[in-house]
Parts: C-alpha cells; structure tokens; sequence
C-alpha cells in the first residue's frame, strides 16, 4: 500500500463552523505533513509531525489546529475559518523526517463561505 | 522566505518534442527534488537528486543536479499526452524538515 488517504476531497463550510480533515497512510512512514495550496501556486508548509509529535509549525494561525492521533493519522481541524483560507490542503508523508521524499494524497479542496 | 525560480513559468509544445526546464537558487541544497502535479491531485515524485553533478533517469526523465548546488535542470525526452501537468522542482538543506518549492513549470502539449 504506497497511498495517502485523504477525507473529504471537497468540504464547503461558513465561517462559524467547525470541521475537520482526515488523512492517512500506512506506509510505516514516521512523517506527516499538511500543506496548503493556492491556485497556481507552489505547495506552503504549515505542519510537520515526526514520530507523532509536532516539529514543525510555520506560524499557521490557530483557527487551523493539527492533530496526529496515531502513526497512521493526521487531521486538521478548522474553525472559525476565513474565505481567504479556501484552497487545496495537502496531507503527505515520508519515511522520516529529513528526507524530501514526499507521498502526497489528492488533496481535500475547500470552500469557506 | 527563500523561493526557487524555475523557468520557463509555461511551455506549449507538440507531442514528440523534448522538453527542458531549470530550477535556480540563491542558495546551496543537499537534495533536490522534482515532482509532477496533475490537475486535482497531489504532487508525485519524479526524480531524486543527492549528489552535487549527479544525472539521474527515470523512464524519459533525466535530471541533473548542478555543479553549483544552487540548481537543477529536467529533460523530458518525446513528451506525450501524459506528460502535461505542473513540474515543481523542490530543494532540502541538510538535516532539516522543510521543503522548498520552486514556482513551478506548466507543461501543455499542442494537438
């Protein structure tokens, strides 16, 4: 199983709600990212988890809060989200930390209202 | 934050032709990478680079990792259908956790 599973591919949400996405993989790999996506734009960082612990947070503001229950699962929980937030969100995951190869799931496209 | 300049930002070709595109920097990276991007999907990963002059293939990829560590450069030989999408070239210092993004090439194929 080389895949990254990403859930729901597409969310619409307002701003007041409350919502979360899900990834997972079961490659064995140690690291998980969030990423987010503009149109036509390069990839962003904003979490890195190594060993399910958060290494990396590239000033994402709050209203994004990472969650890595397990090896095998990241969420991103959203809340109080902005229009401006709307974009693809990428979840990845590698064999370890510092290596640059990364397994990308389809993304969760979504909408804030 | 530090950006990776890849050009051309766009190429229309036809089917058959050779493609090249380059990656530079300002600075060095150990690991260079270059990744594909399909409509609605994530980046997969084409070709990894670890070695300063390293020429790596895969299928009608070949990269290359420049002299100068500061940029690579992708060759896609008798590009077909398929090919189309956005190549982003991505780059790693070593011992760190954050990739850098290049800006990305679009690749269209004319009928």
């Amino acid at each position: 199983d080389t895949e990254v599973t990403q859930t729901p591919k597409h969310l619409v949400m307002g701003m007041t709600n409350k919502k979360s996405l899900k990834c997972e993989q079961h490659m064995g790999h140690r690291a998980m990212y969030w990423y987010k996506q503009k149109a036509k734009k390069p990839p962003e960082l904003m979490f890195v988890y190594s060993y399910e612990k958060l290494s990396i947070n590239e000033s994402v503001p709050s209203r994004f809060s990472p969650e890595c229950p397990n090896s095998s699962l990241l969420n991103l929980h959203l809340h109080a989200l902005q229009p401006e937030d709307s974009a693809l969100y990428l979840c990845a995951s590698s064999q370890g930390p510092v290596t640059g190869e990364l397994f990308f799931g389809e993304g969760s496209r979504l909408t804030v209202l | 934050g530090q950006q990776l300049n890849q050009s051309p930002q766009s190429m229309f070709i036809q089917e058959g032709e050779d493609v090249s595109m380059n990656c530079t920097s300002s600075s060095i990276f150990n690991t260079w990478l270059w990744y594909k991007q399909d409509p609605g999907e994530g980046p997969v990963l084409l070709i990894a680079l670890y070695k300063a002059g390293e020429l790596t293939s895969n299928g009608r990829l070949t990269a290359q990792f420049g002299i100068t560590r500061k940029d690579s450069f992708l060759n896609i030989s008798a590009s077909i259908p398929s090919d189309v999408g956005i190549y982003f070239c991505a780059g790693l210092h070593f011992g760190n956790e954050k990739l850098t993004f290049g800006t990305g090439t679009r690749l269209t194929i004319i009928p």
